[in-house]
């Protein structure tokens, strides 16, 4: 079983719409959780991170987490033709490496 | 300030030569990772080292990989003999310590490495 899984894509939205990316872990022992976004040919950037179950918003970016399900997602509302990119989950555990999810492709369509 | 550096960018060598990747963290970065992307996949964790603590290599694909890191700051990449399979974007990343122990990481720009 992955450690971190994430649909893959692409998910394609229109300009203007919510993009919802989710993303599972198997680590119970996960503490704090980051989504990163990377442009094709570029560095993964920090956009989210979240260590408490529930919502933390930022701007048109809502981190979502639910640690009893293993689950966390990424609302992205008024979606860009620029938010196109994929989006990486990576849990940590406390004192622990970072895993990568293979992220999810994301196509904001004008 | 200063983000995470990598040195060189690109980097195009035969089959068979040693190469060596740098990278120079954020200051004051206690972690620094080694990653591993090849064409259109995810990243690959290569090493972790964290302060003074002996580094997780668990990630090396295979022994003609090692990696060091000098005074707690920068490191080095060494891929001897390589292979085809090596070429990829070698990605670092540094992260502050706290007690939480789980700050986010920061990724620098990159080496591209060809085979040939």
């Amino acid at each position: 079983q992955k450690e971190v899984e994430q649909n893959s894509g692409p998910l394609s939205v229109p300009e203007g719409a919510i993009a919802s990316l989710n993303c599972t872990y198997s680590d119970r022992g996960s503490q704090s959780f980051f989504w990163y976004r990377q442009y094709s040919g570029k560095s993964p950037e920090l956009i989210m991170s979240i260590y408490s179950n529930g919502d933390k918003e930022d701007g048109r970016f809502t981190a979502q987490l639910n640690k009893a399900s293993q689950y966390v997602s990424l609302l992205i509302r008024d979606s860009q033709p620029s938010d196109s990119a994929t989006y990486l989950c990576a849990p940590r555990g406390y004192g622990q490496n970072f895993v990568f999810g293979p992220g999810t492709r994301l196509s904001v369509l004008p | 300030g200063a983000g995470v550096s990598q040195s060189p960018s690109n980097k195009v060598t035969e089959k068979g030569k040693d190469v060596e990747l740098r990278c120079d963290p954020i200051s004051g970065h206690t972690a620094l990772y080694w990653y591993r992307q090849s064409l259109g996949q995810g990243l690959e964790f290569l090493i972790y080292f964290q302060g003074n603590s002996a580094p997780d290599k668990s990630g090396l694909p295979s022994d003609r990989f090692s990696a060091e890191r000098t005074g707690g700051s920068v490191s080095t990449l060494t891929i001897q003999r390589t292979q085809q399979e090596d070429s990829a974007v070698y990605l670092c990343a540094s992260s502050p310590w706290t007690s939480g122990g789980w700050n986010e990481q920061f990724f620098g720009p990159g080496t591209r490495l060809t085979v040939l």
